[in-house]
Protein backbone atom coordinates (compact mmCIF):
# COMPACT_ATOMS: atom_id res chain seq x y z
CA UNK A 1 0.00 0.00 0.00
CA UNK A 2 0.97 3.71 -0.43
CA UNK A 3 2.33 5.77 2.44
CA UNK A 4 2.40 9.68 3.27
CA UNK A 5 4.17 10.38 5.91
CA UNK A 6 4.02 13.77 7.70
CA UNK A 7 4.91 15.18 11.14
CA UNK A 8 2.48 15.13 13.79
CA UNK A 9 3.53 18.82 14.51
CA UNK A 10 4.74 22.23 13.48
CA UNK A 11 4.64 25.44 15.42
CA UNK A 12 5.06 28.84 14.02
CA UNK A 13 5.03 32.64 15.63
CA UNK A 14 2.47 34.68 14.25
CA UNK A 15 3.06 36.38 10.60
CA UNK A 16 6.03 33.44 10.03
CA UNK A 17 6.42 30.99 7.51
CA UNK A 18 5.19 27.66 8.06
CA UNK A 19 5.75 24.50 6.23
CA UNK A 20 4.34 21.36 6.23
CA UNK A 21 6.13 18.26 4.64
CA UNK A 22 4.62 15.21 3.29
CA UNK A 23 6.73 12.14 1.92
CA UNK A 24 5.93 9.33 -0.08
CA UNK A 25 7.76 6.96 -2.53
CA UNK A 26 7.98 9.32 -5.87
CA UNK A 27 5.77 11.30 -4.55
CA UNK A 28 6.27 14.07 -6.68
CA UNK A 29 5.49 11.44 -10.19
CA UNK A 30 1.74 12.32 -8.41
CA UNK A 31 -0.58 15.16 -7.64
CA UNK A 32 -0.89 16.10 -3.90
CA UNK A 33 -3.50 17.89 -2.60
CA UNK A 34 -4.11 19.68 1.09
CA UNK A 35 -7.15 19.85 3.04
CA UNK A 36 -7.03 22.02 6.33
CA UNK A 37 -9.37 20.75 8.81
CA UNK A 38 -10.26 22.64 12.43
CA UNK A 39 -11.77 21.23 15.39
CA UNK A 40 -15.76 20.11 14.89
CA UNK A 41 -15.48 20.73 11.23
CA UNK A 42 -15.22 18.68 7.82
CA UNK A 43 -11.77 19.12 5.53
CA UNK A 44 -11.58 21.87 3.35
CA UNK A 45 -9.15 21.57 0.03
CA UNK A 46 -6.65 24.73 0.58
CA UNK A 47 -4.28 23.06 -2.59
CA UNK A 48 -4.62 20.65 -5.33
CA UNK A 49 -2.70 19.57 -8.30
CA UNK A 50 0.58 20.39 -6.00
CA UNK A 51 0.50 23.90 -6.45
CA UNK A 52 -3.20 25.29 -7.42
CA UNK A 53 -5.46 26.78 -4.68
CA UNK A 54 -9.54 26.63 -5.24
CA UNK A 55 -11.34 29.79 -5.01
CA UNK A 56 -11.87 31.49 -1.46
CA UNK A 57 -8.28 30.39 -0.19
CA UNK A 58 -5.75 32.87 0.97
CA UNK A 59 -2.75 33.62 -1.33
CA UNK A 60 -0.61 32.82 1.94
CA UNK A 61 -1.18 29.07 0.83
CA UNK A 62 0.78 28.01 -1.46
CA UNK A 63 2.11 24.04 -2.37
CA UNK A 64 5.21 22.62 -4.26
CA UNK A 65 5.91 18.77 -5.22
CA UNK A 66 9.03 17.17 -6.34
CA UNK A 67 11.16 13.95 -5.88
CA UNK A 68 9.55 12.17 -2.78
CA UNK A 69 8.24 15.16 -0.81
CA UNK A 70 5.21 17.72 -1.39
CA UNK A 71 5.03 20.82 0.76
CA UNK A 72 2.61 23.27 2.22
CA UNK A 73 3.99 26.04 3.05
CA UNK A 74 2.01 29.43 4.81
CA UNK A 75 3.05 32.62 4.75
CA UNK A 76 2.30 35.32 6.93
CA UNK A 77 0.73 32.64 9.29
CA UNK A 78 -2.56 33.84 10.96
CA UNK A 79 -3.40 32.81 14.57
CA UNK A 80 -6.79 31.39 12.02
CA UNK A 81 -4.45 29.00 10.46
CA UNK A 82 -4.22 26.74 13.01
CA UNK A 83 -6.22 23.33 12.54
CA UNK A 84 -4.83 19.96 11.25
CA UNK A 85 -3.39 19.53 7.84
CA UNK A 86 -3.39 16.54 5.56
CA UNK A 87 -1.80 15.68 2.56
CA UNK A 88 -3.35 13.35 0.12
CA UNK A 89 -2.31 11.63 -3.23
CA UNK A 90 -3.73 8.91 -5.77
CA UNK A 91 -2.11 5.82 -6.19
CA UNK A 92 -3.21 2.89 -9.12
CA UNK A 93 -3.06 0.57 -5.80
CA UNK A 94 -4.39 2.33 -2.97
CA UNK A 95 -6.07 4.43 -4.97
CA UNK A 96 -6.76 7.38 -2.35
CA UNK A 97 -4.07 7.69 0.64
CA UNK A 98 -3.57 10.50 3.13
CA UNK A 99 -0.79 11.41 5.17
CA UNK A 100 -1.47 10.36 8.93
CA UNK A 101 -1.94 14.36 9.70
CA UNK A 102 -0.07 17.28 10.93
CA UNK A 103 -1.08 19.75 13.60
CA UNK A 104 -0.18 23.09 13.14
CA UNK A 105 0.56 25.24 16.33
CA UNK A 106 0.14 29.33 15.97
CA UNK A 107 1.85 30.87 19.40
CA UNK B 1 -24.42 25.97 -3.05
CA UNK B 2 -23.59 22.39 -3.22
CA UNK B 3 -24.46 20.07 -0.30
CA UNK B 4 -23.67 16.52 0.92
CA UNK B 5 -25.82 15.49 3.68
CA UNK B 6 -24.78 12.12 5.53
CA UNK B 7 -27.36 10.34 7.87
CA UNK B 8 -27.65 7.05 9.70
CA UNK B 9 -25.27 6.88 11.81
CA UNK B 10 -25.42 5.41 15.45
CA UNK B 11 -24.66 3.54 18.03
CA UNK B 12 -24.20 -0.52 16.75
CA UNK B 13 -23.55 -3.70 18.46
CA UNK B 14 -20.09 -5.67 17.26
CA UNK B 15 -21.04 -7.67 14.18
CA UNK B 16 -24.12 -5.82 13.65
CA UNK B 17 -24.92 -3.77 10.29
CA UNK B 18 -25.47 -0.39 9.50
CA UNK B 19 -26.44 1.94 6.05
CA UNK B 20 -25.15 5.45 5.80
CA UNK B 21 -26.87 7.48 3.53
CA UNK B 22 -25.18 10.66 1.81
CA UNK B 23 -27.86 13.11 0.39
CA UNK B 24 -26.48 15.06 -2.76
CA UNK B 25 -28.06 18.50 -3.49
CA UNK B 26 -27.31 21.64 -5.76
CA UNK B 27 -24.76 19.99 -8.65
CA UNK B 28 -25.57 17.25 -11.11
CA UNK B 29 -24.80 13.88 -8.60
CA UNK B 30 -25.00 11.25 -11.99
CA UNK B 31 -21.76 13.07 -13.06
CA UNK B 32 -19.45 12.94 -10.48
CA UNK B 33 -17.59 9.92 -8.43
CA UNK B 34 -17.94 9.81 -4.74
CA UNK B 35 -16.22 8.73 -1.83
CA UNK B 36 -16.58 7.63 1.50
CA UNK B 37 -13.52 8.79 4.01
CA UNK B 38 -13.84 7.90 7.78
CA UNK B 39 -12.14 9.83 11.05
CA UNK B 40 -11.57 7.66 14.20
CA UNK B 41 -11.84 10.05 17.60
CA UNK B 42 -8.50 12.00 17.79
CA UNK B 43 -7.36 10.31 14.61
CA UNK B 44 -6.70 11.24 10.79
CA UNK B 45 -8.20 10.98 8.01
CA UNK B 46 -8.95 7.53 6.15
CA UNK B 47 -9.97 6.79 2.69
CA UNK B 48 -12.78 4.11 3.04
CA UNK B 49 -14.34 3.71 -0.22
CA UNK B 50 -15.13 5.16 -3.98
CA UNK B 51 -17.74 4.69 -6.72
CA UNK B 52 -17.86 5.95 -10.40
CA UNK B 53 -19.80 8.05 -11.44
CA UNK B 54 -22.31 5.36 -12.86
CA UNK B 55 -21.81 2.74 -10.09
CA UNK B 56 -20.12 0.41 -12.42
CA UNK B 57 -16.19 0.84 -10.37
CA UNK B 58 -16.37 0.44 -7.06
CA UNK B 59 -13.12 0.55 -4.61
CA UNK B 60 -12.52 -0.18 -1.32
CA UNK B 61 -10.05 0.36 1.58
CA UNK B 62 -8.31 -2.93 2.21
CA UNK B 63 -9.67 -2.07 5.85
CA UNK B 64 -13.30 -2.74 4.86
CA UNK B 65 -13.11 -4.71 1.35
CA UNK B 66 -15.66 -7.68 1.88
CA UNK B 67 -17.50 -6.32 4.83
CA UNK B 68 -18.60 -2.37 3.65
CA UNK B 69 -20.24 -1.87 0.12
CA UNK B 70 -20.83 1.66 -1.45
CA UNK B 71 -23.82 2.15 -3.80
CA UNK B 72 -25.42 4.79 -5.50
CA UNK B 73 -29.00 6.03 -6.74
CA UNK B 74 -28.91 8.84 -9.53
CA UNK B 75 -32.27 8.72 -9.85
CA UNK B 76 -32.40 9.91 -5.84
CA UNK B 77 -29.09 11.98 -5.59
CA UNK B 78 -28.02 10.02 -2.79
CA UNK B 79 -24.68 7.49 -2.06
CA UNK B 80 -24.77 4.81 0.21
CA UNK B 81 -22.54 2.57 2.44
CA UNK B 82 -23.49 -1.02 3.66
CA UNK B 83 -21.52 -1.55 6.81
CA UNK B 84 -21.84 -5.21 7.95
CA UNK B 85 -19.98 -7.36 10.37
CA UNK B 86 -18.98 -4.05 12.33
CA UNK B 87 -16.30 -3.97 14.66
CA UNK B 88 -14.67 -1.47 17.22
CA UNK B 89 -12.09 -0.06 14.88
CA UNK B 90 -14.60 0.98 13.15
CA UNK B 91 -16.04 3.50 15.44
CA UNK B 92 -15.64 7.48 13.26
CA UNK B 93 -17.34 9.87 11.68
CA UNK B 94 -18.25 9.28 8.24
CA UNK B 95 -18.15 11.73 5.47
CA UNK B 96 -19.03 11.43 2.31
CA UNK B 97 -16.92 13.38 -0.50
CA UNK B 98 -17.20 13.75 -3.67
CA UNK B 99 -14.46 13.35 -6.65
CA UNK B 100 -13.62 16.82 -8.23
CA UNK B 101 -14.19 16.48 -11.77
CA UNK B 102 -10.82 17.20 -12.61
CA UNK B 103 -7.99 14.66 -13.81
CA UNK B 104 -7.08 14.60 -10.32
CA UNK B 105 -8.45 12.62 -7.51
CA UNK B 106 -9.03 15.21 -4.85
CA UNK B 107 -12.35 15.99 -2.38
CA UNK B 108 -13.72 19.35 -3.04
CA UNK B 109 -16.84 19.07 -1.16
CA UNK B 110 -17.41 16.94 1.77
CA UNK B 111 -20.65 16.39 3.95
CA UNK B 112 -20.49 17.55 8.03
CA UNK B 113 -20.06 13.59 8.63
CA UNK B 114 -22.54 11.01 10.58
CA UNK B 115 -20.91 9.48 13.78
CA UNK B 116 -20.78 5.55 13.83
CA UNK B 117 -19.67 4.04 17.01
CA UNK B 118 -19.66 0.14 17.76
CA UNK B 119 -19.56 -0.93 21.04
CA UNK B 120 -21.63 -3.48 23.33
Amino acid sequence: SYELTQPPSVSVSPGQTASITCSGDKLGDKYACWYQQKPGQSPVVVIYEDTKRPSGIPERFSGSNSGNTATLTISGTQAMDEADYYCQAWDSSTHVAFGGGTKLTVL
Amino acid sequence: QVQLVESGGGVVQPGRSLRLSCAASEFTFSLYAMHWVRQAPGKGLEWVALISYDGTKKYYADSVKGRFTISRDNSKNTLYLQMNSLRPDDTAVYYCARETAMATTHFDYWGQGTLVTVSS
